[in-house]
Formats: structure tokens, C-alpha cells, sequence
């Protein structure tokens, strides 16, 4: 599996952005970019996904690399509500699995 | 639209006991998958089922553990005779298709199992 690397932990105040890296130099053409996070004592939520372009969705923004090594993942105004961790997860194309890391722990300070 | 469903969200067995979780996947779904969450770890994939059949059961420990899905009803992760170190949480999620890219994962609240 194609493996991804994100910081163990990231702080942020409210309502400022907050801007999330992933490394993936392996990737391969056809691993898509996934976000998933967890909030304490729930299941994983999906965020994003995307391949080549920048997504855009209500919940946050992927910026991709033009080389597809790196992603970033952009809230644009944390809340507390966003505390949680968030796992970058390259998945292929044909593959129904999602292989979780570590994660990124986000704090939002009020 | 109910999302995942998972029932019990808490679990306690004593060590040789046998521990059932089930799971309803949402509407219109039939693929479900198991994760489990050993403390202080990540999600570790176990089983993927689709209605009557195992898809993939490669993270499942050899022994002790099974998954069903049967034509009705919810799908159950059974733990025969439990030890400690299979306290953790347990999460199913459930996806329309199997296909990876285009297919989002909704998960349940997940199963916290405690043996004692």
C-alpha cells in the first residue's frame, strides 16, 4: 500500500483556517487522495476526496500538487467543532479498503 | 435517512464469553465492512461483506472470529471466547458499491468492547 505521512498533531484557534499537509511521494496514477476524521468517541467521517484538480466541498477544500506527492487539506474556519483527527488515505481506484495512519490531532483553541 | 447503526455502542465480557455486535448499514447498502480500533492505534480493516457472501475477510484474527451478513437482517462480527486483547472498537461502515475512488464509507458510532 502506498503509505502517507501527516504531522501527529496541529492547533488552531477559532475561526481561523487551518491547513493540513500530507506526503505521498509513492502515489501512483491511480490512487485517489482520500480525507477521513474522527471525532472523539465517533466513527470516521468522510471529508474529501480527489485525484489530479483541487475539490472544493461544504466541510473543506484539497489542494493537490501538480506532482501529486502532496496534498493539503484546508478548513477554511475551524470551530470547536472540528477537533478531531484527521487521516489522509490514498486509496486506488478499484480498492474498497481504507488503510488509516496516525493521523493528524487537531485542537482548536476558543 | 439513519445513518450506520450499531448496537451496543458498549460492550463488557468476562474472558471466555462470547461477544455479538451488530450492525444495520444504511439504506440501500450492501456493503459492509469491519474495523477495529485497538487502544492508542489506528483503524485496522478486518472484514468486507456483501449480502450472504465474504468479499474479503484478510484482517480477521485466524481463530475466534467470524462475520456474517445474511440476506436479512443486520450483519453480526461474532468473538468467540474473548480475551482481553480483544477489548477495542469495533466500527462497521457501509458503502453502496464496493469501487473505491467514487465510494464514500459512512461509519457507525462503533462498538466498545471491554473484557475483563
Amino acid at each position: 500500500d502506498a503509505k502517507t505521512t501527516q504531522p501527529n498533531s496541529m492547533e488552531s484557534n477559532e475561526e481561523e483556517p487551518v491547513h493540513l499537509p500530507c506526503n505521498h511521494s509513492t502515489i501512483s496514477g491511480t490512487d485517489y487522495i482520500h480525507w477521513y476524521r474522527q471525532l472523539p468517541s465517533q466513527g470516521p467521517e468522510y471529508v474529501i476526496h480527489g485525484l489530479t484538480s483541487n475539490v472544493n466541498n461544504r466541510m473543506a477544500s484539497l489542494a493537490i500538487a501538480e506532482d501529486r506527492k502532496s496534498s493539503t487539506l484546508i478548513l477554511h474556519r475551524a470551530t470547536l467543532r472540528d477537533a478531531a483527527v484527521y487521516y489522509c488515505i490514498l486509496r486506488d481506484a478499484g480498492d474498497y479498503k481504507l488503510s488509516f495512519g496516525a493521523g493528524t490531532t487537531v485542537t482548536v483553541r476558543a | 435517512n439513519a445513518g450506520v447503526m450499531q448496537n451496543p455502542r458498549h460492550l463488557v465480557r468476562r474472558r471466555g464469553q462470547e461477544a455479538r455486535l451488530r450492525c444495520s448499514p444504511m439504506k440501500g447498502h450492501s456493503h459492509v465492512y469491519w474495523y477495529r480500533q485497538l487502544p492508542e492505534e489506528g483503524l485496522k480493516f478486518m472484514v468486507y461483506l456483501q449480502k450472504e457472501n465474504i468479499i474479503d475477510e484478510s484482517g480477521m484474527p485466524k481463530e475466534r472470529f467470524s462475520a456474517e451478513f445474511p440476506k436479512e437482517g443486520p450483519s453480526i462480527l461474532r468473538i468467540q471466547q474473548v480475551v482481553r486483547g480483544d477489548s477495542a472498537a469495533y466500527f462497521c461502515a457501509s458503502s453502496p458499491t464496493g469501487a473505491g475512488w467514487q465510494t464514500e464509507a459512512f461509519f457507525g458510532q462503533g462498538t466498545r468492547l471491554t473484557v475483563v
